[in-house]
């Protein structure tokens, strides 16, 4: 039972434009939800978190929009360029349980074009 | 500061062949983690280490030990390597502050069994 799931597989958008990163989620007990990003042959990176207390968290160029009744989750990049180039994984925990552990989707795929 | 350390980088195995992957940390961190990457199954927990001297169980464990050797090292011992465990293998670590829960990412070990 897939509890993160990521459900485009790849999205590709023009540079400049905006890139929309989706996520759904089932475990209500989860209070925690991050990004990653993901280079070819190289570890995946923190991108950006937000808690279930708050419903944006923006950084840069990069802004996590979080609805919890829906259980829902999105990425928002803006504008996008080439390098953003890579794939996105969703992941979440639940930081009331025994350790910290994430659940990872199975990832999206952006291609920026130029 | 290397951050998180992962040799081999790649390694080709015959079915029934034993091997460790060898992980380090040198940020002080008190947990790691071993994950495997899959086309189309995102980023699957194996075991993980909540602090130096304990291990236990994440998602797909099985034909899997593990050993924290230390607190910087965390090694992955496949025992007898199927085809199943062809893959690419990530470890992980986290501080466990409890208001982050990021895990910082080793680059990978790309794992081909015959």
């Amino acid at each position: 039972d897939q509890q993160v799931k990521q459900n485009s597989p790849s999205l590709s958008v023009q540079e400049g434009r905006i890139s929309i990163l989706n996520c759904d989620y089932t475990n209500s007990m989860f209070d925690y939800f991050l990004w990653y990003k993901k280079y070819p042959a190289e570890g995946p990176t923190f991108l950006i978190s937000i808690s279930s207390i708050k419903d944006k968290n923006e950084d840069g160029r990069f802004t996590v929009f979080l609805n919890k009744s829906a259980k829902h989750l999105s990425l928002h990049i803006v504008p996008s360029q080439p390098g953003d180039s890579a794939v996105y994984f969703c992941a979440a925990s639940d930081r009331g349980g025994a350790t910290n552990k994430l659940i990872f989707g199975t990832g999206t795929l952006l291609a920026v074009q130029p | 500061n290397a951050g998180v350390t992962q040799t081999p980088k790649f390694q080709v195995l015959k079915t029934g062949q034993s091997m460790t992957l060898q992980c380090a940390q040198d940020m002080n961190h008190n947990s790691m983690y071993w994950y495997r990457q899959d086309p189309g199954m995102g980023l699957r927990l194996i075991y993980y280490s909540a602090s130096e001297g304990t291990t236990d169980k994440g998602e797909v464990p099985n034909g899997y030990n593990v050993s924290r050797l230390n607190k910087r090292e965390f090694s992955l011992r496949l025992e007898s390597a199927a085809p199943s465990q062809t893959s690419v293998y990530f470890c992980a670590s986290s501080r466990d502050d409890i208001n982050t829960d990021t895990q910082y990412f080793g680059p990978g070990t790309r794992l081909t069994v015959l």
